[in-house]
């Protein structure tokens, strides 16, 4: 089974900073990267797809790198309604498992 | 616009079953394969179960194996979740989430509001 880590679990980071997430994968799942974004109390929201990809809607803030095991999300400037539990997962194995990273808490500094 | 309303959570005793069901709607239900992740109160997700365009094929996390049925209807718009000999450890918020991508090779584009199940005596 693919084991996806994410890096940091917290991040503690200012509004109109940067911020750059980490995911890691066991296994190479090439370009089969989704990261989603969650607030409290609500459902997650896809961001990305493709390990680089934008789904609709999303504000070109927010993008993503990466292929094989790394990957990275980069949140440009940060808004406070971006402040929020960001998810990796890999759709990439057979049979699949759709296996998600643990999480990384994106906090106001 | 897209809309995914799960039902049939709350709460049973162990070794109990329940039938969560996710009424779909704002999309072409049957070109999708559809999927129920999970998501323990302050953790991780969890894929638990899944199901191919048509019905002929399901996938089931080790950990429902055997315990857990995914079903769907394309004539009502709905997916169903039969959960049988519940444990404390599924205990969870459950999600309906739609499939896109190729064959099984997608991620989850649009997600339910989640409904709770609790198992306790």
């Amino acid at each position: 089974e693919i084991v996806m880590t994410q890096s940091p679990a917290t991040l503690s980071v200012s509004p109109g900073e940067r911020a750059t997430l980490s995911c890691r994968a066991s296994q190479s799942v090439s370009s089969n990267l989704a990261w989603y974004q969650q607030k409290r109390g609500q459902a997650p929201r896809l961001l990305i797809y493709g390990a680089s990809t934008r789904d609709t809607g999303i504000p070109a803030r927010f993008s993503g790198s990466g292929s094989g095991t790394e990957f990275t999300l980069t949140i440009s400037s940060l808004q406070s309604e971006d402040f929020a539990v960001y998810y990796c997962q890999q759709y990439s194995n057979w049979p699949p498992t759709y296996t998600f990273g643990q999480g990384t808490k994106l906090e106001i500094k | 616009e897209v809309q995914l309303l799960e039902s049939g959570g709350g709460l049973v005793q162990p070794g109990g079953s329940l039938r969560l069901s996710c009424a779909a709607s704002g999309f072409t239900f049957n070109i999708y394969a559809m999927n129920w992740v999970r998501q323990v109160p302050g953790k991780g997700l969890e894929c638990v179960s899944a199901i191919s365009v048509g019905g002929g094929t399901t996938l089931h996390a080790d950990s429902v194996k055997g315990r857990f049925t995914i079903s769907r209807d394309d004539s009502e718009n709905t997916v169903y979740l039969q959960m049988n000999s519940l444990r404390v450890e599924d205990t969870a918020v459950y999600y309906c989430t739609r499939g896109r991508g190729s064959g099984w090779q997608y991620y989850f584009d649009f997600w339910g509001q989640g409904t709770l199940v609790t198992v306790s005596s």
